[in-house]
């Protein structure tokens, strides 16, 4: 069976760094037309995707947050990870990792089909 | 970023059926999928490729694209539905980025 399970501080300060790693078991992250990503939800707000990675290392992050944040995957130790740099209050949410399936078939397909239960994040001092 | 509009809630008597809907330019040129949030838990597949279930869900939920235009319709809603409902395509622009749409919460009166 498949598990994604994030892994966090719960608690950062502003202006700091937040760290957040997703383990990956019952499946090899080097898995071809899957991308690993990061979604986060603030409190009361919808779904907001941040970041996607292929175990190649190439990514992908939306524009919003591009400035801020990187995603790396460990291969050797089946996980990924996100980085973000100089967060504020803004940054509290519940991050989420998932898998991210793509295909083309005269347009593409992107579904999220394995989720983590989420990672609660607040940014205080 | 493109967007995906959805109604922010939509409301439904128990056994009745309902449909809810995700507009934008990334559902014309892309597929849509869809996804149950219930309070205090991780989002949930629920419809893939616009009309795709994945193994283990209800029958009662099924998927349709018409046009810029992606529809989730529940059939015989039951008190287990309620929960807030996205969609969610790849960008229109021509990025490899995800969009999603802001949600739609779902009350089964």
């Amino acid at each position: 069976q498949v598990h994604l399970r994030e892994s966090g501080p719960g608690q950062v300060k502003p202006s700091e760094t937040l760290s957040l790693t997703c383990n990956v078991s019952g499946v090899s992250i080097i898995t071809h037309s899957f991308y690993w990503a990061w979604v986060r939800q603030a409190p009361g707000k919808g779904l907001e995707w941040i970041a996607s990675t292929y175990y190649s290392g190439t990514a992908y992050y939306t524009p919003a947050l591009r400035s801020r944040v990187a995603s790396s995957v460990d291969t050797s130790k089946n996980q990924f990870s996100l980085t973000m740099k100089s967060v504020t209050a803004a940054d509290t949410a519940t991050y989420y990792c998932a898998r991210l399936s793509t295909s083309e078939n005269g347009g593409w397909l992107y579904y999220f089909d394995l989720w983590g239960q989420g990672s609660r994040v607040t940014v205080s001092s | 970023s493109v967007e995906l509009t959805q109604d922010p809630a939509v409301s439904v008597a128990l056994g009745q059926t309902v449909t809810i809907t995700c507009q934008g330019d990334s559902v014309r040129r892309n597929s849509a999928s869809w996804y149950q949030q219930r309070p205090g838990q991780a989002p949930k597949l629920l419809i893939y490729n616009a009309d795709k279930r994945p193994s283990g869900i209800s029958g009662r939920f099924s998927g349709s694209r018409s046009g810029n235009t992606a529809s989730l319709t529940i059939t015989g809603a039951q008190t287990e539905d309620e929960a807030d409902y996205y969609c969610n395509s790849r960008d229109s622009s021509g990025q490899p980025f995800v969009v999603f749409g802001g949600g739609t919460k779902l009350t089964v009166l």
